[in-house]
């Protein structure tokens, strides 16, 4: 069982449908980032929440940390095929030097 | 600026070869790590180093060994390459702590049969 559960693991819209992404834990975290990788390339990231509450607008995408700092959402509104790949949530606990991972949901929007 | 640069793209291995992965970031940052990447699991943490001379155990840390020299170069040394080690293999780097925006790069996909 991975420490940051993401879901669903796989997603296929059509262009100008929404989609939403859950990123949850058990534990709590201090931060939470959201990445998204292309094929064969690394990971980019998008953004870092960083307050229990806290939602961040990127223009068509809203990413919302949970008031406990233990869940976290991306939300896609009227995707486009650039929306296509996958996403993952990564997250800090306390202050540490290392981020853990969840296992990643891949996006694809049909036009 | 380059970023960060990973040789090789691809490397086919048989059991019990040895090998370096190679790391470089050209923006002076202090804090770079090696994740794998499988199907399915996300990336997970090998090794991670908060600058020259000092590096740390991740998750995942067993067949591999790093070193830091420079600020600008983290290598990845399998050992004995073991097919459990297949997998593709990124490096990224951050301006300080490990919780600032990481910038990865390419990846290596290893093959090892």
């Amino acid at each position: 069982t991975q420490l940051l559960e993401q879901s669903p693991q796989f997603l296929s819209i059509q262009e100008g449908e929404n989609l939403t992404v859950y990123c949850n834990s058990s534990s709590v975290f201090s931060s939470l980032q959201w990445y998204r990788q292309e094929p064969g390339e690394g990971p980019v990231l998008l953004v870092t929440v960083v307050t229990g509450g806290e939602v961040k607008k990127l223009k068509r995408l809203t990413f919302q940390f949970g008031d406990a700092r233990k869940d976290s959402s991306l939300h896609i509104t009227a995707a486009q095929p650039g929306d296509t790949g996958l996403y993952l949530c990564a997250g800090e606990q306390a202050a540490g030097n290392k981020l853990t991972f969840g296992g990643g949901t891949r996006v694809l929007v049909k036009p | 600026n380059a970023g960060v640069t990973q040789t090789p793209k691809f490397q086919v291995l048989k059991t019990g070869q040895s090998m370096t992965l190679q790391c470089a970031q050209d923006m002076n940052h202090e804090y770079m790590s090696w994740y794998r990447q499988d199907p399915g699991m996300g990336l997970r943490l090998i090794h991670y180093s908060v600058g020259a001379g000092i590096t740390d155990q991740g998750e995942v840390p067993n067949g591999y060994n790093v070193s830091r020299s420079t600020t600008e170069d983290f290598p990845l040394r399998l050992l004995s390459a073991a097919p459990s080690q297949t997998s593709v293999y990124f490096c990224a780097s951050s301006q300080d702590r490990g919780t600032y925006e990481q910038y990865f790069g390419p990846g290596t996909r290893l093959t090892v049969t």
